[in-house]
């Protein structure tokens, strides 16, 4: 398969562990997002790479939350401490940006947290 | 901030039935429109509108975008049972923000055999 892959598709933690997840983007693609989907909501950005470099973080990214790229290839999400409130399904989206891109992001299905 | 309204929330027709689903939207150095259609898993790509009065066309789907009136709207004629969905509408801002989608949210569509 060869589009945008994310791990774990489930997660079920208590409240104040931390939890990892793990987007593959589309090979070729440059471009990264993260974003968080509550149900009835569309999804809100929360942050986005560039090759391995976070360009741009939403204010909804507090400092519990850390993403990084390390090798422009696949992501990580930490989630730490969670709270309730961070129960959502969380996207992972790729694009390829030739410098005036066509700004059509990739999709993964999602990995879903239920904090109790 | 920007800000991408849909109407109507949700929507119940027949099979058969042709609706207009639509968006309106607020965003700083706006580049694209974009709709996708989701059913319970990931977001998947219909339609990206950066030119005004340009229709696009995908079998029953079809979608137009207002530059002027910061508006765009998705008809699907001859709904299907498979149209039942949720169609989410984003705008994507140019510059360094660049495939920053601002996602509304979202259109619940049913359709009834």
């Amino acid at each position: 398969d060869t589009g945008v892959s994310q791990n774990p598709r489930h997660k079920i933690t208590k409240r104040g562990q931390n939890v990892t997840f793990r987007c593959d983007p589309i090979s070729e693609h440059n471009r990264l997002y993260w974003y968080r989907q509550t149900l009835g909501q569309g999804p809100e950005f929360l942050t986005y790479f560039q090759n391995e470099a976070q360009l741009e973080k939403s204010r909804l990214l507090s400092d519990r939350f850390s993403a990084e790229r390390p090798k422009g290839s696949f992501s990580t999400l930490e989630i730490q401490r969670t709270e309730q409130g961070d129960s959502a399904m969380y996207l992972c989206a790729s694009s390829l940006d030739r410098g005036g891109g066509t700004g059509e992001l990739f999709f993964g299905e999602g990995s879903r947290l239920t904090v109790l | 901030e920007d800000k991408v309204v849909q109407s109507p929330l949700s929507l119940v027709v027949h099979e058969g039935d042709t609706v207009t689903l639509n968006c309106s939207y607020e965003v700083t150095n706006f580049r694209s429109l974009l709709w996708y259609k989701q059913e319970k898993k990931a977001p998947t790509f219909l339609f990206m509108l950066t030119s005004s009065g340009i229709e696009k066309k995908s079998g029953r789907l079809s979608s137009i975008l207002d530059k002027k009136e910061l508006f765009s709207i998705l008809n699907i004629t001859a709904t299907q049972t498979g149209d039942s969905a949720v169609y989410l509408c984003a705008a994507n801002a140019g510059g360094t923000s660049y495939g920053k989608l601002t996602f509304g949210q979202g259109t619940i569509l049913t359709v009834h055999p």
